[in-house]
């Protein structure tokens, strides 16, 4: 069964700085890895999506890296704003499956 | 474009009642998804449609959980008779195919106090 553990649960930095979200996953035969946003009381947004075949995808300040091999994902937000204070969620899809498997999420707080 | 639409927004409940929550899809969208969220954990998928059609429901508790989409476009989820760890948001979204590198597009979801 496949599990999705992210880590840090919370995080907490001043207003510029570049930071790192971590995402590993237990089993490496995955077709996609997605990251999403989550603000409160309002649903998900899909920030990137990574195919199994790639390694990098960016979308303006964000940028996601996946090692399939080692079960590791990186979503690294520069030049931080209060702006991008959400919840974020990694979740992978299985081979031959088309369930989304989620982690619980980093919530960052990026102070002004 | 207008996205997905749920209503309720948030519905209290007593245990052994009765609830059923609505979702929309985005126009045009022919897969559907169901999804439990409680407090602090990531949603979990209780079912997926394609159209008219359940494709995964493995997850779907079935001795309460009941959900149709009868024309392939709107659909209802209910629960008879609601349990207190049914307390969550239950949030729908829909892709345009059955397609894994196809987005899916979330509502806001419907938050269930069970008391």
């Amino acid at each position: 069964k496949q599990e999705v553990t992210q880590i840090p649960a919370a995080l907490s930095v001043p207003e510029g700085e570049n930071l790192v979200l971590n995402c590993s996953f237990t089993d490496s035969a995955i077709y996609n890895l997605q990251w999403f946003r989550q603000d409160p009381g309002k649903g998900l947004t899909s920030l990137l999506l990574i195919q199994s075949s790639q390694r990098e995808q960016t979308s303006g300040r964000l940028n996601a890296s996946l090692d399939k091999s080692s079960g590791r994902s990186t979503l690294y937000i520069a030049a931080s704003q209060p702006g991008d204070s959400a919840t974020y969620l990694c979740a992978v899809s299985g081979a031959g499956s088309y369930q989304l498997t989620f982690g619980k999420g980093t919530k960052l707080s990026v102070i002004p | 474009e207008a996205g997905v639409a749920q209503s309720p927004r948030y519905k209290i409940i007593e245990k052994r009642q009765s609830v059923a929550f609505w979702c929309n899809p985005i126009s045009g969208h022919a897969t559907l998804y169901w999804y439990q969220q409680i407090l602090g954990q990531g949603p979990k998928l209780l079912i997926q449609f394609q159209n008219n059609g359940v494709v995964d429901d493995s997850q779907l508790p079935k001795d309460r959980f009941s959900a149709e989409r009868l024309k392939g476009v709107d659909s209802t989820l209910k629960i008879q008779p609601a349990k207190l760890e049914d307390s969550a948001v239950y949030l729908c979204a829909s892709s345009q195919e059955l397609d894994l590198a196809d987005t899916q597009y979330f509502g806001p979801g419907t938050r269930l106090t069970v008391l």
